[in-house]
């Protein structure tokens, strides 16, 4: 595998389920991100993981719920999810550090959630 | 508050030029990136630029007006392949990234 993966592509949950989305990056990268795609809306930036340590968590509702083992995986936890919550889940990495001039994020395919 | 526009919706014809506008209001200012979108697909990076001017690569270049705060994205020779969205993002002064909507760019033959 190469790049950043994530699994599954597609899950529909209803409102009381509980799941997990995963992403892996094999880049090397030692930093993760979680984003919300809503049509035709801006890329909302979840959380923010740096070196395995949460950085960012943008007021986001709790029913979310990130987990970072280490610097090539990252999990979200979903449970009692509202039907507004369905949207285009990405996972991205980067390596921010001295000498990365973009530092530019790398993106997985996402993961399209629709919550019944 | 800070604030990315860029159009909903351009379209284009197969072997033209169209030139994709960012505006930004950003609380500081540390780079421009442009991505691609095709749809059901991941983002993939295209250009950055934090100084003003012109970068080209290839079919695509990106110009910067830091001044203006202002950005466009230029592709040549359009291909059907180059229908897409594409995104337009600011990162601010605390090297978070501000991200626009997206422009759907549809190419007809």
């Amino acid at each position: 595998e190469t790049g950043v993966t994530q699994t599954p592509r597609h899950l529909v949950m209803g409102m009381t389920n509980k799941k997990s989305l995963k992403c892996e990056q094999h880049l090397g990268h030692n930093a993760m991100y979680w984003y919300k795609q809503s049509a035709k809306k801006p890329l909302e930036l979840m959380f923010v993981y740096s070196l395995e340590e949460r950085v960012e968590n943008n007021s986001v509702p709790s029913r979310f719920s990130p987990e970072c083992p280490n610097s090539s995986h990252l999990f979200l936890h979903l449970h009692t999810l509202q039907p507004e919550d369905s949207a285009l889940y990405l996972c991205a990495s980067s390596s921010n550090g001295a000498g990365e001039p973009y530092n530019e994020q790398f993106f997985g395919p996402g993961t399209r959630l629709t919550v019944l | 508050g800070q604030n990315i526009d860029q159009p909903t919706e351009m379209t284009a014809t197969e072997g033209a030029i169209v030139q994709i506008n960012c505006t930004y209001q950003t609380s500081g200012f540390n780079g421009l990136f442009w991505y691609q979108q095709h749809a059901g697909e991941a983002p993939t990076f295209l250009s950055y630029n934090v100084l003003d001017g012109l970068e080209e690569k290839g079919r695509f270049s990106s110009f910067l007006s830091r001044s203006k705060g202002y950005s466009y994205l230029l592709l040549k020779e359009l291909q059907m392949k180059d229908s897409a969205s594409y995104l337009c993002a600011v990162r601010d002064s605390n090297y978070q990234l501000i991200w626009g909507a997206g422009t759907k760019l549809i190419i007809k033959p």
